[in-house]
């Protein structure tokens, strides 16, 4: 139980295109859902949460134009990075939480490696 | 295997040995405390939890400590297999609406066989 699942799990764009990264709960309703990014050999840095139906709230530093959270369904979030630069590259990775003995804790998913050209 | 804390990033123990992983988190209203194991490329796999009204949870063959006086926590894993070789991440939260994770800076676990 508690798999999280991300898709795609590697990415290569163009300078200036949009990428979108889903997010999915296979096995459970993530009430909700976290979007981190992680460099190499570093640890992870939070993004933003996000809330089903309502809108993210993004850490210090993130600017939500660059990227977009959405929380459609209690399964399901995407992160949006619009514009994306060589900068944005990088290793994101979602976690879920959810209720009902998975309160607390957050699973991860597996990542989505994105190389901006 | 020898205890470290997270300013030596890496471990280096024993095929059969025991290790010690050692994290000092940062907020003393801190009360739910999560250990993560991640492989390179791949997303970080829960290992253990403990809230902050336990010091001490097993689960199997992983045992983690909590000491709530100088703020420190620590992942024992017995008779540690190649298969434990990752990096291995302590993570503080506050169980209020949010619970954001608070992230260490990792140690890296070699297992020599």
């Amino acid at each position: 139980g508690a798999v999280v699942s991300q898709h795609p799990s590697r990415v290569i764009c163009k300078s200036g295109t949009s990428v979108k990264i889903e997010c999915r709960s296979l096995d459970f309703q993530a009430t909700t859902m976290f979007w981190y990014r992680q460099f190499p050999k570093k640890s992870l840095m939070l993004m933003a949460t996000s809330n089903e139906g309502s809108k993210a709230t993004y850490e210090q530093g993130v600017e939500k134009d660059k990227f977009l959270i959405n929380h459609a369904s209690l399964t399901l979030s995407t992160l949006t990075v619009t514009s994306a630069h060589p900068e944005d590259s990088s290793f994101y990775i979602c976690s879920a939480r959810g209720g009902l003995g998975l309160k607390e804790t957050q699973y991860f998913g597996p990542g989505t490696r994105l190389l901006v050209l | 295997g020898e205890s470290v804390g997270l300013h030596l990033p890496t471990l280096s123990v024993q095929e059969g040995d025991n290790s010690i992983i050692n994290c000092a988190y940062s907020n003393s209203a801190s009360d739910y405390f999560i250990w993560y194991k991640q492989e390179s490329g791949k997303g970080p796999q829960f290992i253990i939890d403990i809230r902050s009204n336990m010091d001490k949870r097993q689960g199997q063959r992983v045992t983690v400590l909590l000491n709530k006086t100088v703020k420190h926590l620590s992942l024992q894993i017995a008779a540690t297999q190649p298969g434990d070789s990752a990096v291995y991440f302590c993570a503080e939260t506050l169980m209020d609406s949010s619970y954001k994770l608070i992230f260490g800076s990792g140690t890296r676990l070699l297992v020599r066989p």
